[in-house]
């Protein structure tokens, strides 16, 4: 099994609409979480952060299931510059390391 | 304002002909690592540096070697690229190692391999 695993998309919404997905991760004692969203052919870039229930910035809301061990993103209002991949990050316990998902894509259509 | 520079954008080497990437950081972070990351895939850890400690990932081939001389540069050497070696090289620092600690990266290396 993956330590993280994706729903990998593509999710083609409209704009303005609200999508969200999810993330499982294998590790029970993993602490932090990360979004963060990678355009093509470029780096990823740190979106949230969550070490507790979840947290919110703007559009953007993560949710953090620990009985259930996934991690949700939910972006509201989606604009077209939305469209990205975005990777669920994992830290490995006791470790330096994060474990990355593949990533889901997202296609904000006009 | 880039923390975290990498050098070159875009890197073409023949099989089998050496190449080094370049990472340098203004952060002054502890922590620097390397990753590949394949196309449609997850970004695959190396190998990384804590301060002047190295950590090679099991997997990591023999291929592939870093060096990191002072705090703000590190580097990538792919000894003998081959044909599965192309990719984007990402480069990512960490101010510490704790769990919470995030990891800023780099724009990326992309290799093609002829």
């Amino acid at each position: 099994r993956k330590e993280v695993e994706q729903d990998p998309g593509p999710f083609n919404v409209p704009e303005g609409a609200t999508v969200a997905f999810n993330c499982t991760y294998s590790n029970s004692a993993s602490q932090s979480f990360f979004w963060y969203r990678q355009d093509c052919r470029k780096e990823p870039k740190l979106l949230m952060s969550v070490y507790s229930s979840g947290n919110e910035d703007g559009r953007f809301t993560a949710q953090l299931n620990r009985a259930s061990q996934y991690i949700s993103l939910l972006i509201r209002d989606s604009k077209l510059s939305d469209s990205a991949t975005y990777l669920c990050v994992v830290n490995v316990p006791n470790d330096y390391k994060l474990s990355f998902g593949a990533g889901t894509t997202v296609t904000v259509r006009a | 304002d880039a923390m975290v520079i990498q050098n070159p954008r875009y890197q073409v080497t023949q099989f089998g002909k050496p190449v080094t990437l370049s990472c340098s950081q203004t952060l002054n972070h502890n922590v620097m690592y390397w990753y590949q990351q394949k196309s449609s895939q997850a970004p695959k850890l190396l190998f990384h540096y804590y301060d002047k400690d190295f950590n090679n990932e099991a997997d990591t081939p023999d291929n592939f070697q870093s060096r990191r001389p002072n705090t703000s540069f590190c580097f990538l050497d792919i000894r003998s690229p081959g044909l599965g070696d192309a990719a984007m090289y990402l480069c990512a620092t960490s101010r510490d190692s704790g769990e919470r600690e995030t990891q800023y990266f780099g724009p990326g290396t992309r290799l093609l391999v002829l």
